[in-house]
């Protein structure tokens, strides 16, 4: 069972424009949502992260946005840039001391264009 | 702030073959996790160690297991390997009680 959707799959974006990335989650006990940026033979880097708590988190050019009610949450990246050319996952955690995964949606690969 | 490192980079092995995998901690992190992404695909949590021993396990059979040493680093080791076990295997490290994880850049496996 997925407990973390993540669409769209791949996304193409103008360089300069905006890059929107979905995800959807299913467990409510999830209280941690951190978003990776993996480059090709890379480990995922640590990009933005979000509580519940709040609706939005900015951080430069990366905004997540969340919506609890939902089950939502989205990642924006404005300005984007080729150097944003990357793959995002989405994840998911609790803070449960033994049950602290990280719950990782399918990936996003974004292609930033000239 | 020395960052998570694992080694080997890469590894080719054989089905039924054995192998061990090896991750160093950020540097004041006592608590590492293991995933493995196949390609195309988000990181599996396989298990997570804390004081040496195992506090959390994915879907993984027990042919996967691991240990923590004391100055906080871990093994993976994987028996029997079958073909399916060709991925990119991740080491994470944190701070027990918080929830940032911070990856090593993975040990490659491939099994022919």
């Amino acid at each position: 069972q997925q407990q973390v959707k993540q669409s769209p799959q791949s996304l193409i974006v103008q360089k300069g424009g905006i890059s929107i990335i979905n995800c959807a989650y299913e467990n409510t006990a999830f209280d941690y949502f951190p978003w990776y940026q993996q480059f090709p033979g890379k480990g995922p880097a640590l990009l933005i992260a979000i509580r519940p708590d709040v609706s939005e988190k900015k951080e430069g050019r990366f905004t997540i946005s969340f919506n609890k009610s939902a089950k939502q949450f989205s990642l924006h990246i404005m300005d984007s840039q080729p150097g944003d050319s990357a793959t995002y996952f989405c994840a998911a955690s609790m803070k449960d001391f033994g049950n602290e995964k990280l719950t990782f949606g399918t990936g996003t690969r974004l292609t930033i264009i000239p | 702030e020395t960052g998570v490192t694992q080694s080997p980079t890469h590894l080719i092995k054989t089905r039924g073959q054995q192998v061990t995998l090896r991750c160093s901690s950020q540097s004041g992190h006592n608590t590492v996790s293991w995933y493995q992404q196949a390609l195309g695909q988000g990181p599996q949590f396989i298990f997570q160690y804390y004081r040496e021993e195992e506090n959390g396990r994915g879907n993984f059979p027990p042919r996967f297991s691991g240990l923590q040493f004391p100055n906080y680093s871990s093994e993976l080791n994987v028996n029997a390997l079958e073909l399916d076990d060709s991925a990119l295997y991740l080491c994470a490290s944190k701070r027990a009680g918080l929830e940032t994880q911070y990856f090593g850049p993975g040990t490659r496996l491939l099994v022919l």
